[in-house]
């Protein structure tokens, strides 16, 4: 696509239901990154992938939290029994093609709060 | 590893007025550094970045920014802003290395325009 797409836009959960969010990647890059990021912060890093493989998931804060990107496409973050402090922002990026590696184009990011 | 620090979390300033958002990182390795922006209810967006070659980098709406080995900086700076600047602007990092690689933010710093 044109843009990275992200959804939904905002989601509203009670403590304890599992949530799952979705990115579709600028079509041409290989490279998807999930970022977290909570009110009056930096956006900091939780995983990326290349194609499907998942090299890095050292960002991840618990094994509630999960990703998968099984066709080296879109791409699902899933946060199991959440919490109320997995209340952020989550932004999606992707990187490659004509846009080189080093650069990272950003989605519009779920709002996620956790009542 | 890499840090970011943004040294002011808001800016106000007067349209018209220059404007300089400062932004020191530490590395223990060669860097890539870039600007993103959001506005209201908007994603992040590039505003610029620096690879390699000139180390004064300057965006297509005016900004521009410099990056400084010694000082470890990559301060942000525009000669005379306007009120469509207002937004918050993140300074980012990531390691120079071949492939795929996390980016560490600042804080961000809110900018604000007042006519």
């Amino acid at each position: 696509g044109a843009g990275v797409s992200q959804s939904p836009r905002y989601k509203v959960t009670k403590r304890g239901q599992d949530v799952t969010l979705r990115c579709d990647p600028i079509s041409s890059h290989a490279t998807l990154y999930w970022y977290q990021q909570a009110l009056g912060q930096g956006p900091e890093f939780l995983t990326y992938f290349n194609y499907e493989a998942q090299p890095d998931k050292s960002g991840l804060p618990s094994d509630r939290f999960s990703a998968e990107r099984p066709e080296g496409s879109i791409s699902t973050l899933t946060i199991q029994r959440t919490e109320q402090r997995d209340s952020a922002m989550y932004r999606c990026a992707s990187s490659g093609g004509q846009g080189g590696w080093e650069t990272q184009y950003f989605g519009p990011g779920t709002r996620l709060l956790v009542l | 590893a890499q840090s970011v620090t943004q040294l002011d979390s808001q800016v106000p300033v007067f349209e018209e007025a220059p404007v300089e958002l400062r932004c020191n990182y530490s590395s223990s390795v060669s860097v890539y550094l870039f600007w993103y922006v959001q506005y209201p209810n908007q994603g992040l967006q590039l505003l610029l970045k620096y690879l390699s070659g000139s180390t004064l980098v300057e965006s297509i709406n005016g900004f521009e920014a410099e990056f400084n080995k010694s000082q470890t900086s990559f301060h942000l700076r525009k000669p005379s802003v306007h009120i469509s600047d207002t937004a918050e602007y993140f300074c980012a990092v990531s390691e120079k290395v071949q492939g795929a690689q996390k980016l560490v933010f600042g804080q961000g710093t809110r900018l604000t325009i007042n006519p």
